[in-house]
């Protein structure tokens, strides 16, 4: 069975610094696609970064990029020079390629940036 | 870009009252769409895969007599909240699965935030 783990609840930065989200995840489905999500107050889903299981290099989104170590099954994101409009929630994302490609999501990271 | 409509954004009823939520791909094909629900602080919880033509997918401890999930189409997939009642208040978001793009990610509606009175 699929599982993601998040393990920060919450997470502080300095407005200007980088800043890393923990993720980590199980399957047993070599073929999986691994996705950060941010979540504002407002509730809507926005789609960040995407790796594949089978990428050999890190994903990278402008700001963002995602830390994929593979055999540690581990999918950090790390978002460079944070603003303010960075603050939101912060969901780790797990699909499985067979099986109905669901998607499960983390526990989630309140991100607050500090002016 | 590809876009997910989810329509009523907020609703507001009585107890006993069955709710539908719409949830449109409005420029690809959905073979596939998801209903997730969260609660507020807590992630989303899958509660069923919407697969067009056939029965939907429920996952485990969802009831499907109480959450009626119909995809009629390759760009519409309702749920129907039946006999609402106030455990039943959460944001409700679902999300399309374009079958054209191979491992992209999945295109999240807006939500719909349930109150029950």
């Amino acid at each position: 069975a699929q599982k993601i783990t998040q393990t920060q609840p919450g997470m502080f930065v300095q407005e200007k610094e980088a800043v890393t989200l923990d993720c980590t995840y199980d399957t047993s489905d070599p073929s999986y696609g691994l996705f950060w999500y941010k979540q504002p107050s407002s509730g809507e889903m926005i789609f960040l970064i995407y790796q594949g299981s089978y990428d050999q290099q890190n994903a990278t989104e402008g700001r963002y990029s995602l830390n994929f170590q593979k055999a540690r099954k581990s999918a950090n994101l790390v978002i460079s020079a944070s603003q303010l409009g960075d603050s939101a929630m912060y969901f780790c994302a797990m699909r499985e390629d067979t099986g109905g490609f669901k998607t499960i999501f983390g526990a989630g990271t309140r991100l607050f940036v500090k002016a | 870009g590809a876009v997910v409509s989810q329509h009523p954004s907020r609703v507001i009823c009585k107890s006993g009252t069955s709710v539908k939520i719409e949830c449109r791909s409005l420029d690809f094909q959905a073979t596939t769409m998801f209903w997730y629900r969260q609660f507020p602080k807590q992630s989303l919880m899958l509660m069923a895969t919407s697969n067009e033509g056939s029965k939907a997918t429920y996952e485990q401890g969802v009831e499907k007599d109480k959450f009626l999930i119909n995809h009629a189409s390759l760009t519409l997939s309702t749920l129907t909240v039946t006999s609402a009642h106030p455990e039943d208040s959460s944001f409700y978001i679902c999300s399309a699965r374009d079958s054209g793009q191979g491992s992209r990610p999945q295109h999240f509606g807006d939500g719909t935030r349930l109150s029950i009175l």
